[in-house]
């Protein structure tokens, strides 16, 4: 079946420094990516969608420069956390669809210290 | 705007006994609905969906079905077994057709007991 992969599973970085953590679809083409962030015991709240080859779409709260996405290729999309803080430590988990349903990867878990 | 509300955790019970955690939601038009598991330090899995009215979903012993009439999409299994403890949560899409967002509901934290 369809695998989206997600890396790293785990990053701890310095406060103030940039972490990029990449999403590919390893068998299927995705035009499109979400990428969603979930704090401890809650639900995913949905930071934007990535469309291949245009800006993403993010949503309301979410700050577009300091969370880059780049959607470069059908099969990759990045997401770069900017000047890390703190309060951005988070599991972050992208996720990609040929087809309904969408298809999860295993998320990176940031924490900055 | 589209929601999703689910029973509130977390939910602790013991080896083979019944298991029901509720979903309603608030939506325009037709939603496809889902129930997605968690795994301790793991991403999302779709354990099984619905696409329109009266469609049951099921997988692992899991089933859910598809209530228009009461917007609700309840998660049942008759005997759980250990292995089950996960996070569950129920989302819909808006559309029934591939490349749609979703919205989830707040996840049900789920442990069962041996």
């Amino acid at each position: 079946g369809a695998v989206v992969s997600q890396h790293p599973s785990w990053v701890i970085c310095k406060s103030g420094t940039s972490v990029k953590i990449e999403c590919r679809s390893l068998d299927f083409q995705a035009t499109t990516m979400f990428w969603y962030r979930q704090f401890p015991k809650q639900s995913l709240m949905l930071m934007a969608t990535s469309n291949e080859g245009s800006k993403a779409t993010y949503e309301q709260g979410v700050e577009k420069d300091k969370f880059l996405i780049n959607h470069a290729s059908l099969t990759l999309s990045t997401l770069t956390v900017t000047s890390a803080h703190p309060e951005d430590s988070s599991f972050y988990i992208c996720s990609a669809s040929d087809l309904e349903p969408l298809h999860f990867g295993n998320g990176t878990r940031l924490t900055v210290t | 705007g589209d929601s999703v509300t689910q029973m509130e955790g977390p939910v602790t019970l013991s080896e083979e006994a019944f298991l029901t955690i509720n979903c309603t939601y608030t939506a325009t038009g037709y939603p496809s609905l889902f129930w997605y598991v968690q795994y301790p330090g793991e991403g999302l899995q779709l354990l099984l969906k619905a696409t329109k009215a009266d469609d049951k979903g099921s997988n692992k012993g899991f089933e859910a079905t598809y209530r228009k009439e009461t917007t609700s999409f309840h998660l049942e299994k008759g005997s759980v077994q250990v292995s089950d403890s996960a996070v569950y949560f129920c989302a819909l899409s808006a559309r029934n057709f591939g490349n749609e967002k979703l919205t989830f509901g707040t996840g049900t934290r789920l442990t069962i007991i041996p």
